[in-house]
C-alpha cells in the first residue's frame, strides 16, 4: 500500500514554543491530506482538511491561528502548533488519499506531542 | 449526519479465541464505504479492509473475516484463532461518496487484548 510518514513521531516542547509536524506521501502525490487528533483512549477527531495550493479547511471548534496548515507541495503538508500549552499534547496523525475513487486513506505513525 | 458506534470498549480473549468486533453505523448516504483499521501500541493505523455499499459479499482473509449487514447497517469484524499479535485497538469508519470528500467518520474504537 501507499505510504504516508510523519515526523518527527515524539516531540517534548516547553510550554509557549512552537511545533511543526511533517506529513509526506512517500510514494504518490496526494492532493488532500488530513488531520487528525486523538487523545487518551479516545477516537480520532478531524481536525482539518489539507489541500494542496489552497487554504486548509478547519472542523468546527478548531482554532486556525493554533493549528496551522500549510500544504505547500503534493507531497507534503505540514502541522504548525502555535504557543502550544500542555492541553495541546495529544497524538497527532495525518493521512493521505491515495485512490481518488474510494477514498482510501494511509495514515502516518502519528506525532506524539508532550508541552511542559 | 454520519456516526459510527463501536459499543464494546474493551474486550480479552485467550489465544485462540475467536472473537467478534461491532460495528454499527449511520447514514443518509445511499453510497458509503466502510473501513476498519488496527492501531497496535506504536500507534500508527493499519489498514484492514475496505467495503462499499453495494457489496455485500463477506470477506475472509487469512484469520480475518467481515459480515456487512445493510439491513441492519452493521459491519463486523472477527479475528479466528487470535493470537497476541493482534492486540491493538481497532477502529470502524465510514465514508460518505461525496464527490472529493475523503473525511472518515470513525468509531471510538474497540481495546483488543489477546492473553497468552
Amino acid at each position: 500500500g501507499a505510504v504516508v510518514s510523519q515526523h518527527p513521531s515524539r516531540v517534548i516542547c516547553k510550554s509557549g514554543t512552537s511545533v511543526k509536524i511533517e506529513c509526506r506521501s512517500l510514494d504518490f502525490q496526494a492532493t488532500t491530506m488530513f488531520w487528525y487528533r486523538q487523545f487518551p483512549k479516545k477516537s480520532l477527531m478531524l481536525m482539518a482538511t489539507s489541500n494542496e495550493g489552497s487554504k486548509a479547511t478547519y472542523e468546527q471548534g478548531v482554532e486556525k491561528d493554533k493549528f496551522l496548515i500549510n500544504h505547500a507541495s503534493l507531497t507534503l503538508s505540514t502541522l504548525t502548533v502555535t504557543s502550544a500549552h500542555p492541553e495541546d499534547s495529544s497524538f497527532y496523525i495525518c493521512s493521505a488519499s491515495y485512490d481518488p475513487n474510494t477514498g482510501e486513506l494511509f495514515f502516518g505513525e502519528g506525532s506524539r506531542l508532550t508541552v511542559l | 449526519a454520519q456516526k459510527v458506534t463501536q459499543a464494546q470498549t474493551e474486550i480479552s480473549v485467550v489465544e485462540k479465541e475467536d472473537v467478534t468486533l461491532d460495528c454499527v453505523y449511520e447514514t443518509r448516504d445511499t453510497t458509503y464505504y466502510l473501513f476498519w483499521y488496527k492501531q497496535p501500541p506504536s500507534g500508527e493505523l493499519v489498514f484492514l479492509i475496505r467495503r462499499n455499499s453495494f457489496d455485500e459479499q463477506n470477506e475472509i482473509s487469512g484469520r480475518y473475516s467481515w459480515n456487512f449487514q445493510k439491513s441492519t447497517s452493521s459491519f463486523n469484524f472477527t479475528i479466528t484463532a487470535s493470537q497476541v499479535v493482534d492486540s491493538a485497538v481497532y477502529f470502524c469508519a465510514l465514508r460518505d461518496s461525496g464527490a472529493g470528500s475523503y473525511q472518515l467518520t470513525f468509531g471510538k474504537g474497540t481495546k483488543l487484548s489477546v492473553i497468552p
